[in-house]
């Protein structure tokens, strides 16, 4: 079975400034897709950026970037130019790309502050 | 653009009541999935559906049950609440297997 885990429960950054947060997982499949979600206060799940496994490029999305290590299974999230509406947790999640239906595996999440 | 569309946003349910969660989509996806999320914790798979009339457990299916009669609808049942079900309930939708996944806005439950 996969796993993602997530080892910052909680992260701090200045506003204007970067911050990356970390994603390992654990798989023996060699096609899947991850992802990084974005929960507000509001509970509301919005994607903000995927990949794609046999893709080498990382993904970017306007501040938000990628670095995608497929070897060491680690798949950071990059926000540059922190803003306050930044503040939420941040879930990574893998999903195969094998099975009838695959399902999305999640880390535990980090917090991330954004303070002025 | 409804996208999912989650009911109710908060219930309050007392052990050994039942309750169905309501859960559809407007964007004609065939996958369907129930998440709960407990505290300080990541989103765990309850059931899911591929298409009308299919259903399957995902990895914490037990006190749940779940029916697929339309593309649109997802409900997900609780026939005994027991406090360990006290949580968040998300229902997501995706297009297929390698489109993502939208969420609804999640359900409050909690079991007193």
């Amino acid at each position: 079975a996969q796993t993602v885990t997530q080892s910052q429960p909680e992260m701090s950054v200045q506003e204007a400034e970067t911050v990356t947060l970390s994603c390992t997982y654990d798989t023996s499949e060699s096609d899947y897709y991850l992802f990084w979600y974005k929960q507000p206060p509001s509970r509301q799940m919005i994607l903000v950026i995927r990949q794609e496994a046999y893709k080498q490029q990382n993904a970017t999305e306007n501040r938000f970037s990628v670095n995608f290590q497929k070897a060491a299974k680690s798949f950071s999230l990059k926000i540059s130019d922190s803003q306050l509406g930044d503040a939420a947790m941040y879930f990574c999640a893998y999903r195969s790309d094998t099975g009838t239906a695959s399902k999305l595996t999640f880390g535990t999440g980090t917090r991330l502050q954004v303070t002025l | 653009n409804a996208g999912v569309t989650q009911t109710p946003k908060f219930r309050i349910l007392k052990i050994g009541q039942s309750m169905t969660l309501q859960c559809t989509q407007d964007m004609n996806h065939n996958y369907m999935y129930w998440y709960r999320q407990d505290p300080g914790m990541g989103l765990k798979l309850i059931y899911y559906s591929v298409g009308a009339g299919i259903t399957d457990k995902g990895e914490v299916p037990n006190g749940y049950n779940v029916s697929r009669s339309t593309t649109e609808d997802f409900p997900l049942r609780l026939e005994l609440a027991a406090p360990s079900q006290t949580s968040v309930y998300f229902c997501a939708s995706s297009r297929g297997l390698r489109a993502e996944a939208f969420f609804g806005q999640g359900t409050r439950l909690t079991v007193v």
